[in-house]
């Protein structure tokens, strides 16, 4: 069975910190290029984060540029989002999901983890 | 940035009924265009990429088309499970971007 499985959210502080996990099972993870993507309260859906599948390339959107980082362990099918200098309007439900490859596209999806920066 | 604007926003309508939403996009993006499907507290449901491929187990009664800056979803007779909010997603030119959502609530 295919599956993401997202942990590490909670609340945290303003100028906290917090590092997001997904867990893969069920699929090539060492060769899938991986995105997380947040949903803010009664919001739409924000791109934040790209890891190519070998984590030698990686892409960042300009709203957590500098503050959120994305990386991998491919021995341990997981991938992971360390967030630094949060700020309340972090707060959103962090999914990862997977590339498709050559389309930028996000296939599978996690069930997403919540973060509250209050 | 890319910016991709639904509409309608909301969207009333019944089972059976054929429904288009329609997502524009600021500057051409080719067919680099995906849309998801996504309920109340769940996570997002990729259901087409490439503009009109349908992904994998999606429903035939899901559509998609169009190219450049002008896209739409169509879903020929909607059923009960489709009542959800759905997101076009462009895929041309990083950041990759989304639409605001479109509702599709009972009539």
């Amino acid at each position: 069975q295919v599956q993401l499985v997202e942990s590490g959210g909670g609340v945290v502080q303003p100028g906290g910190s917090l590092r997001l996990s997904c867990a893969a099972s069920g699929l090539s993870f060492r060769n899938s290029g991986m995105h997380w993507v947040r949903q803010a309260p009664g919001k739409g859906l924000e791109w934040l984060a790209f890891i190519r599948f070998d984590g030698t390339k990686e892409d960042h959107a300009e709203s957590v540029k500098g503050r959120f980082t994305i990386s991998r362990d491919n021995s341990k099918n997981t991938l992971y989002l360390q967030m630094d200098s949060l700020r309340i309007e972090d707060t959103a439900v962090y999914f990862c999901a997977t590339d498709l490859y050559n389309w930028n596209a996000f296939e599978i999806w996690g069930q997403g983890t919540k973060v509250t920066v209050s | 940035d890319i910016q991709m604007t639904q509409s309608p926003s909301f969207l009333p309508a019944s089972v059976g009924e054929r429904v288009t939403i329609s997502c524009r996009a600021s500057q051409s993006i080719g067919r680099f265009l995906s849309w998801y499907q996504q309920k109340p507290g769940k996570a997002p449901k990729f259901l087409i990429y490439g503009a009109s491929a349908l992904q994998s187990g999606v429903p035939s009664r899901f559509g998609g088309s169009g190219s450049g800056t002008e896209f739409t979803l169509t879903i020929s007779s909607l059923q009960p499970e489709d009542f959800a909010t759905y997101y076009c997603q462009q895929s041309f030119t990083a950041p990759w971007t989304f639409g605001q959502g479109t509702k599709v609530e009972m009539k």
